[in-house]
Order: C-alpha cells, then sequence, then structure tokens
C-alpha cells in the first residue's frame, strides 16, 4: 500500500529552528509538496520538489531524497505564527495525491 | 477575486437527510476535488474532475456522488447521510489535471451527521 509518515507533533521554541521529516512509500513518483494548515482553516502551499535537494523560500526550506523516500521541512527563526499542521503530500504514478496525517507544530515563546 | 469558495461554512444534518456542498471557483482551473479530512487521518480524495463534464472516484468515493456541469462549479452530495460522514470536507481546485500541480484549498464545510 502506499503511505506517508510524519510525527504527529512537536514542540519548538520561538526563534529557534525545527525540521519536520517526512517519509513515503508510493507507488511511483512525481513529485512532493509540503502545505501549512492552521487550525479550522483551508492548507496553503508552502513548496514542491520533484528534483533531489534543497530548495529555499524565506525562512522555511524543504529537502528531498528521491532515493531514501525521504523529506524534510526547515522551518528557521520560528515566530509564533508558525503554529500550524503541516502536511507532506507526494504525487504519485497515477498523478494522484497522497497524504499524509501532519505534523502538529507547537511553538512556545 | 475569491478563488475557492464553499457553502454552508458548518451544517448539522440528521441521519438520512439528503445534503449537498457547494464549491465555486472563479480561477478557471480545469481540475477539481472533493477532501475529507478527519482527525489522525491524511486528507482523503472522495472524488475529482479533470475537467468541465467529467468526473472520477477517489479513495473513499461511497456515499458521496458529484457532478461538472461547467468549469466553476462542483457540488457534492451526501444522498442519505450517516454519522460516519462527519467531517470536514475541503473542496480543491488545480489549474491543470494528469501532472503535478498546485492545489488551492476552499475554506471547508464542517459537517456533523446526528
Amino acid at each position: 500500500g502506499q503511505n506517508i509518515d510524519q510525527p504527529t507533533e512537536m514542540t519548538a521554541t520561538e526563534g529557534a529552528i525545527v525540521q519536520i521529516n517526512c517519509t513515503y512509500q508510493t507507488s511511483g513518483f512525481n513529485g512532493l509538496f509540503w502545505y501549512q494548515q492552521h487550525a479550522g482553516e483551508a492548507p496553503t502551499f508552502l513548496s514542491y520538489n520533484v528534483l533531489d535537494g534543497l530548495e529555499e523560500k524565506g525562512r522555511f526550506s524543504s529537502f528531498l531524497s528521491r532515493s531514501k523516500g525521504y523529506s524534510y521541512l526547515l522551518l528557521k527563526e520560528l515566530q509564533m505564527k508558525d503554529s500550524a499542521s503541516y502536511l507532506c503530500a507526494v504525487y504519485d504514478s497515477n498523478y494522484q495525491l497522497i497524504w499524509g496525517a501532519g505534523t502538529k507544530l507547537i511553538i512556545k515563546p | 477575486i475569491a478563488g475557492i469558495t464553499q457553502a454552508p461554512t458548518s451544517q448539522i444534518l440528521a441521519a438520512g437527510r439528503r445534503m449537498t456542498l457547494r464549491c465555486t471557483q472563479d480561477m478557471r482551473h480545469n481540475a477539481m476535488y472533493w477532501y475529507r479530512q478527519d482527525l489522525g487521518l491524511g486528507l482523503r480524495l472522495i472524488h475529482y474532475s479533470n475537467t468541465a463534464g467529467t468526473t472520477g472516484k477517489g479513495e473513499v468515493p461511497d456515499g458521496y456522488s458529484v457532478s461538472r456541469a461547467n468549469t466553476d462549479d462542483f457540488p457534492l452530495t451526501l444522498a442519505s447521510a450517516v454519522p460516519s460522514q462527519t467531517s470536514v470536507y475541503f473542496c480543491a481546485s488545480s489549474e491543470s489535471d494528469g501532472q503535478p500541480d498546485t492545489q488551492y484549498f476552499g475554506p471547508g464545510t464542517r459537517l456533523t451527521v446526528l
């Protein structure tokens, strides 16, 4: 079956750095997305990786290793507003988007 | 430009009743999707439409139906609601189908079936 694993919950301190990991086992791979979802709101797009390596976008970076079936989202200079769930999703060989359950990130002052 | 709108925002429904969740996008996107989101589970695809006039079944289609009469609208109907359909429902759209593309989400409908 297809599976995407993320930690259920993480806690970090304001101003610090946090890395949220995502491992996937899917039938084929056509790209990986990270979305942010604040409580009670819709998911919003953060990043897309299709090639190995690091994609940097401001305070957020996303890394992909296709050979290891692994990605991470790196958040720097954490702010209270970064408290949210972070969803990892993979496009499989049929171009269906498979979603992880999400990682709830709690930021403490 | 509103993007994607959904209605209603929330609804409490008696089991056995029929209910249609509405979704409208103004981005002229080809593809549209309906997901449900339950605590502890990832978003699960109910139905999708790659273009107006076509629809397809996702991971959890039973008990739901959709139609896509035009580009903008993609309603989701529960013919006879059951308590297990209590969930948050998100509509999404993407510019193209059949290739990786960013999906944009509506604000969601919180549905409770009693």
